[in-house]
């Protein structure tokens, strides 16, 4: 157990809906990260918060959005759901350099 | 762009063999290289990291050397065992104030063979 939580474990919906994603970070870690996992494009990086800033962009769409708020906890939101955006979506947290990663939420779009 | 490339794709040892798993990366200022195990249905786990500093580091039967020059970075195991089995992938970052994207490779999968 890494002490990263993520809710929920799964998520089933519908294509052009919205769905909010949580992830709670180890405690005392500042920065959470967020990947998306797939079959044909491997674990890409998402978005990096620190201490509630945006602090590195990876490859996210515009339909997707993440925040970190003052208890640290992040939520990714992602809307006008695609069918591609099925996938397995990891938050990780770190204190230093180690990114300790959360179960994961795994997301089909119908 | 930033790029890190991992081979094999898939690796199939008997137990008590070793095996080697091999990732180069594209980005000459990367200074950090971690390794993680992914079982099934679970997230990624950290089993060791690197960072640019040091050429090789060891924790018992996991091993991490990293070529600079080449940039190149090899996982190896050594006397491997059934609970070996899982995904593994190689990454690579630019650590720098606080900034800490990791770049994955495509991933191993390795299968111990009892």
């Amino acid at each position: 157990d890494s002490g990263v939580t993520q809710t929920p474990k799964h998520l089933i919906t519908a294509t052009g809906q919205r769905v909010t994603l949580r992830c709670s970070p180890r405690s005392g870690d500042l920065s959470v990260y967020w990947y998306q996992q797939s079959l044909d494009q491997g674990l890409q990086f998402l978005i990096q918060y620190y201490n509630g800033e945006e602090r590195a962009k990876g490859n996210i769409l515009e339909r997707f959005s993440a925040q970190q708020f003052p208890d640290l906890h992040s939520e990714l939101n992602l809307s006008s759901l695609e069918l591609g955006d099925s996938a397995l979506y990891f938050c990780a947290s770190s204190v230093e350099d180690t990114q300790y990663f959360g179960p994961g939420t795994r997301l089909t779009v119908l | 762009g930033e790029n890190v490339e991992q081979h094999p794709s898939t690796l199939s040892v008997q137990e008590g063999d070793s095996a080697v798993i091999k990732c180069t990366y594209s980005d000459s200022a990367s200074n950090y290289f971690p390794w993680y195990k992914q079982e099934l249905g679970k997230g990624p786990q950290l089993i060791i990291d690197i960072r640019s500093n040091v050429g090789e580091k060891k924790d018992q039967r996991i091993a991490v050397t990293l070529n600079k020059t080449a940039k190149h970075f090899s996982l190896h195991i050594t006397e491997t065992q059934p609970e070996d089995s899982a995904v593994y992938f190689c990454a690579a970052s630019r650590l720098s104030g606080g900034y800490n994207k990791l770049i994955f490779g495509a991933g191993t999968r390795l299968a111990v063979h009892p």
